[in-house]
């Protein structure tokens, strides 16, 4: 079955620090790749989607490459600022033949930035 | 600009109590799902529909049960409560079964005591 796979944390950065964080997956056929935020308190949100290889989603500065070769969907971003701190999800959705088509979901990165 | 509204957000219950989570969308969409949110474990998907009078079972569906009477309403009920039921709970929805984002709404907290 479908599985995604990415850091655990806390991550915790400084203020303007470059943020990577890293998410692999495993899928029958071609799925499309998100990742989403979850602020404190609040549901989660879309942040950026890539729906094919080399596809690359961007938002708010951040950016991932969907890299069919190495099954990843790495997110990435220039400078981080405190507002970025949440919970960062990567999930993966596609046919999978078993009726599901919902979206599998990583266990989550807690991102804390400090000013 | 209503999107998913989810009722309560927070709700108390004791052992063995029954209650259901609704869930309402307003963007004519055919799919709809459940999930729950626990810590360490990410987002687990409890059961889903693919349009009106469609359901099936996700990764964790024991101890809930769903119907989908309209394209609209999605609810989950919890018929006996346990504590392993505490949770977040999201309901989310997309167009069409198997594509596109997701969009969930703000999540309900229940506490099992």
């Amino acid at each position: 079955g479908n599985s995604v796979t990415q850091m655990e944390g806390p991550v915790t950065l400084s203020e303007e620090a470059f943020l990577t964080i890293n998410c692999t997956y495993t899928a029958t056929g071609y799925p499309s790749l998100f990742w989403y935020v979850q602020y404190p308190g609040e549901g989660l949100q879309l942040l950026l989607k890539a729906t094919k290889a080399d596809d690359k989603g961007s938002n708010k500065g951040f950016e991932a490459t969907y890299r069919k070769e190495t099954t990843s969907f790495h997110l990435e971003k220039g400078s981080v600022q405190v507002s970025d701190s949440a919970v960062y999800f990567c999930a993966l959705r596609g046919i999978s033949g078993g009726g599901a088509d919902g979206l599998t979901f990583g266990k989550g990165t807690h991102l804390i930035i400090q000013p | 600009n209503a999107g998913v509204t989810q009722t309560p957000k927070f709700q108390v219950l004791k052992t063995g109590q029954s209650m259901t989570l609704q869930c309402a969308q307003d963007m004519n969409h055919e799919y709809m799902s459940w999930y729950r949110q626990d810590p360490g474990m990410g987002l687990r998907l409890i059961h889903y529909s693919v349009g009106a009078g469609i359901t099936d079972q996700g990764e964790v569906p024991n101890g809930y049960n769903v119907s989908r009477s309209t394209t609209e309403d999605f609810p989950l009920r919890l018929l006996s409560a346990a504590p392993s039921q505490t949770s977040v709970y999201f309901c989310a929805s997309s167009y069409a079964p198997g594509a596109g984002e997701l969009f969930f709404g703000e999540g309900s907290r229940l506490t099992v005591l």
